[in-house]
């Protein structure tokens, strides 16, 4: 069975830079058929798609936080990760890592728990 | 951008009853690449419809789920006591895909 796992600091100060990993397991993040996305609810709000990739080709981010994100996978680990730089109180928010079906057109099959992340001084 | 809204937010039902859920698009969801979620506090969404109307592996047959265009519904028959969730939906055509703001089914 795929399973996805957020991890990372759930404490960033503000300006810094939120540095998350999900790691799969049941699954290979090398599979040229799937994407691997991140997506973020603050607390009170929607969810928000923050980019998705492949272990081939360029991501695809939202155009909203492009300027600052950062997604890359790393075969070796079976592993995918996400940065995101200058951060503010409002990028305080559950980060989920989900699978996309086959293709990046095709919703989300499998997601982590989520991890809790803060932005505070 | 294509934004979703769901109604109702909230809605308070019994087990046994039948719920529908709405979600509308602020542009026409291209191949119907629409999907619903339940969502359970503390864990992982789950993926319920996608397609609009095609049940992923594992969901009842008391969930179902139609539409096209802009206007799409979740309609749950019969609610288990494990039915009662957050559901939301989520256009997969164009980028940046973009979630509803999900309708919370509880007990009555």
């Amino acid at each position: 069975q795929v399973q996805l796992q957020e991890s990372g600091p759930g404490l960033v100060r503000p300006s810094e830079t939120l540095s998350l990993i999900c790691t799969v397991s049941g699954d290979s993040v090398s599979s040229i058929s799937f994407y691997w996305g991140w997506i973020r609810q603050p607390p009170g709000k929607g969810l928000e798609w923050i980019g998705s990739l492949s272990s081939v080709g360029s991501p695809y981010v939202n155009p909203s936080l492009k300027s600052r994100v950062s997604i890359s996978v790393d075969t070796s680990r079976n592993l995918f990760s996400l940065r995101l730089n200058s951060v503010t109180v409002a990028d305080t928010a559950l980060y989920y890592c989900a699978r996309h079906g086959r293709g990046l057109r095709r919703p989300f099959d499998y997601w982590g728990q989520g991890a809790l992340v803060t932005v505070s001084s | 951008e294509n934004f979703l809204t769901q109604s109702p937010g909230t809605l308070s039902l019994s087990p046994g009853e039948e719920a529908t859920l709405s979600c509308r698009a602020s542009e026409s969801v291209g191949r119907n690449n629409l999907a619903w979620y339940q969502h359970k506090p503390g864990q992982a969404p789950r993926l319920l419809i996608y397609g609009a109307s095609s049940r992923a592996s594992g969901i009842p047959d008391r969930f179902s789920g139609s539409g096209s265009g802009t206007d799409f519904t979740l309609t749950i028959r019969g609610l288990e006591p494990e039915d009662f969730a957050v559901y939301f939906c989520q256009q997969y055509t164009t980028s940046p895909f973009t979630f509803g703001p999900g309708t919370k089914v509880d007990l009555k």
